[in-house]
């Protein structure tokens, strides 16, 4: 099956700073990759997602990066803010049903 | 104002006592799932639905029980099979499966505790 790992599992930045989360998957299959963000008590929500065919997207500060070659992808947060603060997983979807869920990093953002 | 229910959203079980956890989506999405999560892991599948009367098994699904008798709703039951069922529940939705429409939305998730 697939397997997801995730690096680091905790992320403390300076606000105005960058945040990259790396990621790498074990099944050249893995077509698409989302990025979950959630805080504490509540369900993970989307926040950038990146299909196979596409090695680079991004949405105002938040970018994905996708190596298909390598199989790794990364989430970059830039000019970090506190509500960034946060466990960020990244997820690979394959077998056409399934997600694998990274462990998780949890980010802080320091005032 | 479209999205995922789940209620409720602290639950409190004695062991040997089955519960079950209420999911609703009112996003017409045909796929529906069931994940679980422990502090400082990802998410797990517990149990996953394609459509109205059919579900499959994910990778836990030993101690669970579904039911899809409604395409908006997905109630998981947590038996008395269940080892170590204390964790937080999280259901979660997609247009349907396979790619392109696969983009799952979760709701907030139920607490269980056994005590």
């Amino acid at each position: 099956g697939e397997n997801v790992e995730q690096h680091p599992s905790t992320l403390s930045v300076q606000e105005g700073d960058s945040a990259v989360i790396k990621c790498t998957y074990s099944d050249s299959a893995s077509n698409y990759f989302p990025w979950y963000k959630q805080e504490l008590g509540k369900g993970p929500q989307l926040i950038i997602d990146i299909r196979s065919n596409v090695g680079e997207k991004k949405d105002q500060r938040i970018a994905v990066t996708l190596n298909k070659t390598a199989k790794h992808f990364s989430l970059h947060i830039t000019e970090t803010q506190p509500e960034d603060s946060a466990v960020y997983f990244c997820a690979a979807f394959w077998n056409d049903y399934k997600l694998s869920f990274g462990a998780g990093t949890t980010v802080t953002v320091r005032a | 104002d479209g999205g995922i229910t789940q209620s409720p959203k602290y639950l409190f079980r004695k062991e040997g006592q089955n519960v079950t956890l209420s999911c609703e989506q009112n996003l017409n999405h045909d796929a529906m799932y069931w994940y679980r999560q422990d502090p400082g892991q990802g998410l797990r599948l517990i149990y996953y639905s394609q459509i109205v009367n059919d579900f499959q098994k994910g990778d836990i699904a030993e101690g669970y029980s579904v039911s899809r008798e409604k395409k908006e709703s997905f109630p998981l039951t947590v038996t008395s099979a269940q080892k170590n069922p204390t964790a937080f529940y999280l259901c979660a939705s997609s247009i349907a499966l396979g790619q392109g429409t696969d983009t799952q939305y979760f709701g907030p998730g139920t607490r269980l505790t056994v005590l």
